[in-house]
């Protein structure tokens, strides 16, 4: 049972453009979120994280966008570049008890020039 | 500035054979992760370390696989008798403690069974 879900397999953005890329989780007992890129041969590079008592974290053209009640993050790429292809992994960790990350399948963002 | 270091980067192995990986960690960080990655999957949590203490190990670590950090710096992933089902990717990743820490991942160790 998949407690965090990206639902789009894939996504093709303008490059200029803004890529919205999102997430859903089922247990309300996540309280860290955190957004991962991945090229091809090389492992998950740290993007941007969230804590469950904000609702945005914004770092460059990267935001990250919380929505408690709903169960949904965000990630918000502006503007978008060809470089950003990649895939995108959306992870959550427990408030307390564990520090594995549980994450999702995984985005595959294409920029086109 | 020094990341996560695996290897081999890649392994290919006859089913039934022994495997060990090596993880090197950020050098500050004293925690260290070990994942497991399929095609079209985000990565599964197999255990973490605090320093050298195993504090947490998945369901998905059956008793052929067992991880070590005996100084609490590098640490090793051995798979035993390997089967076909072991064939994956094997992420390493390390963090520091206190409040929210990201944790940063190797590039891992292709693990391919023939």
């Amino acid at each position: 049972d998949q407690q965090v879900k990206q639902n789009s397999p894939s996504l093709s953005v303008q490059e200029g453009r803004i890529s919205i890329l999102n997430c859903d989780y089922t247990n309300s007992m996540f309280d860290y979120f955190l957004w991962y890129k991945k090229y091809p041969a090389e492992g998950p590079t740290f993007l941007i994280s969230i804590s469950s008592i904000k609702d945005k974290n914004e770092d460059g053209r990267f935001t990250v966008f919380l929505n408690k009640s709903a169960k949904h993050l965000s990630l918000h790429i502006v503007p978008s570049q060809p470089g950003d292809s990649a895939v995108y992994f959306c992870a959550a960790r427990w408030l307390s008890g564990s520090e594995k990350l549980v994450f999702g399948k995984g985005t595959k963002l294409t920029v086109n020039p | 500035d020094t990341g996560v270091s695996q290897n081999p980067r890649h392994k290919i192995t006859k089913r039934g054979q022994n495997v060990t990986f090596r993880c090197d960690p950020i050098s500050e960080h004293n925690r260290l992760y070990w994942y497991r990655q399929t095609l079209g999957q985000g990565p599964e949590f197999l255990t973490y370390f605090q320093n050298e203490a195993q504090l947490e190990k998945s369901r998905l670590l059956s008793d052929r696989f067992s991880a070590e950090r005996p100084k609490g710096s590098f640490s090793t992933l051995e798979i035993q008798r390997t089967e076909q089902g072991d064939s994956a990717m094997y992420l390493c990743a390390s963090s520091g403690t206190g409040g929210h820490q990201p944790q940063h991942f190797g590039d891992g160790t292709r693990l391919s069974i023939l």
